[in-house]
């Protein structure tokens, strides 16, 4: 098993433009989830997903848009980077029963300029 | 969820055990006490959880005090590799999806 992988490893954006943080597990694993880790301030819940069609907002979801049409993929979209949204981006996932015992993957860099 | 506290930073010799404290005096009677660590650059990685009982799996004991107020994270022989940082999380997930917050947790340093 590859467990969570995230695509790219790092990635530099202009401010206003778009792109897509790939994250897939092959686990069959039901929930998966997006974090950003910001220096100092430890890893926050973005958006997560209990099921495929089923998403939901975490603490910090504003720029950000998520859909889970399958249940290994679980992309994040920013429509239009900002530099606020500089930061290392992590995805992870679990299955029920063991839902908080989440595997994350190896994250995405993401400088805005 | 309740709020946990733990030490900035902590030092162990390589070989000895390494024991992390957490404070969580407001916890409640229905959340859980889960640790994480991470590893420099890389994802967080899932260790222990525990409800009362004292808890073992392959990588760390996890001890709760009987009135659930405080808890410690065991390795019982550090190596170099377990330098990190390691997060203490108390919150209501249980067997059902939560919403982890990772505070800032404590660097621990194995030295040689």
């Amino acid at each position: 098993n590859a467990g969570v992988t995230q695509t790219p490893k790092f990635q530099v954006l202009k401010t206003g433009q778009s792109m897509t943080l790939q994250c897939a597990q092959d686990m069959n694993h039901e929930y998966m989830s997006w974090y950003r880790q910001d220096p100092g301030m430890g890893l926050r819940l973005i958006h997560y997903s209990v099921g495929a069609g089923i998403t939901d907002q975490g603490e910090v979801p504003n720029g950000y848009n998520v859909s889970r049409s399958t249940t290994e993929d679980f992309p994040l979209r920013l429509l239009s980077a900002a530099p606020s949204q500089t930061s290392v981006y992590f995805c992870a996932s679990s299955r029920p029963g063991r839902a908080n015992e989440q595997f994350f993957g190896p994250g995405t860099r993401l400088t805005v300029l | 969820d309740a709020k946990t506290t733990q030490p900035t930073s902590m030092d162990c010799a390589e070989g000895r055990a390494a024991n992390l404290p957490c404070n969580h005096s407001t916890i409640s009677g229905n959340e859980y006490v889960y640790w994480y660590r991470q590893i420099h650059s890389q994802g967080p990685q899932y260790i222990i959880h525990g409800l009362k009982n004292n808890e073992t799996n392959e990588m760390a004991s996890l001890i709760i005090t009987e009135d659930r107020k405080s808890s410690t994270l065991i390795l019982p022989h550090a190596t170099l590799r377990d330098t990190a940082v390691y997060y203490c999380i108390a919150f209501a997930g249980g067997t059902s999806y939560g919403k982890l917050t990772f505070g800032q947790g404590t660097i621990l340093t194995v030295h040689p």
